[in-house]
């Protein structure tokens, strides 16, 4: 089995920075990607992990520990449009693209 | 434009009556799924498919139907909706099924009445 977990929500305020944790337990982990979801539209692609350590993209970066099942996004210089929610998905070997979602995190930035 | 297209976006129905969600890619994608997001459950497979004529069953796959008779096409059909399908429903693709970003239809918000 799997189970994910991400915290509800979260608030920060413009301009700073924010981390959105995902812890997982699961058999067969392949890669952590991580989905960015505006309230009413599609998830986009933020990014993926398959390794130890951190990926950085612009102001975006996560964060990968296999040994210990953990996960984190990190948004810096917040924005208003980074409000939304957060989903961290984990990829299992056992099948062909086997995305196990988690619930999400919605981050609301306030000014 | 790559994109993944999903009609309609929305749509009320009645209890038992046959309904069919469109999904088309215009990527040459290989893999595509069928998501369903209810508040507190996250996105969660319905079906999903590698290929033409390829198609299998994700995590919640009761009273949902799909087929995969075109590679850029993947409709969804619910024979005999129910109140508990009530759900935004999202398409998905990615080149292959292996590790590869999805991406996602506008999605469609379902109410069956």
């Amino acid at each position: 089995g799997q189970n994910i977990d991400q915290p509800t929500e979260m608030t920060a305020t413009e301009g700073a920075i924010v981390q959105i944790n995902c812890t997982y337990q699961t058999s067969g982990f392949n890669g952590l990607f991580w989905y960015q979801q505006h309230a009413g539209e599609a998830p986009t692609f933020l990014s993926y992990n398959v390794l130890d350590g951190l990926e950085e993209k612009g102001r975006f970066s996560s964060f990968l520990s296999r040994s210990k099942g953990y996960s984190y996004l990190l948004l810096k210089e917040l924005q208003m449009k980074d409000s939304a929610s957060y989903l961290c998905a984990v990829s299992q070997i056992t099948g062909f693209q086997k995305l196990v979602f988690g619930t999400g995190t919605r981050l609301l930035v306030s000014p | 434009e790559a994109q993944v297209t999903q009609n309609p976006r929305y749509l009320i129905t009645v209890t038992g009556k046959k309904l069919t969600v469109t999904c088309s890619q215009n990527m040459n994608h290989e893999y595509m799924s069928w998501y369903r997001q209810d508040p507190g459950l996250g996105l969660r497979q319905i079906y999903y498919s590698m290929n033409v004529e390829v198609t299998d069953k994700g995590d919640v796959p009761e009273g949902y139907k799909v087929s995969r008779k075109e590679k850029r096409n993947f409709p969804l059909i619910l024979e005999s909706p129910s109140p508990n399908q009530t759900s935004l429903y999202f398409c998905a693709s990615s080149l292959s099924g292996r590790n590869e970003k999805l991406f996602f239809g506008s999605g469609t918000q379902l109410s069956v009445l």
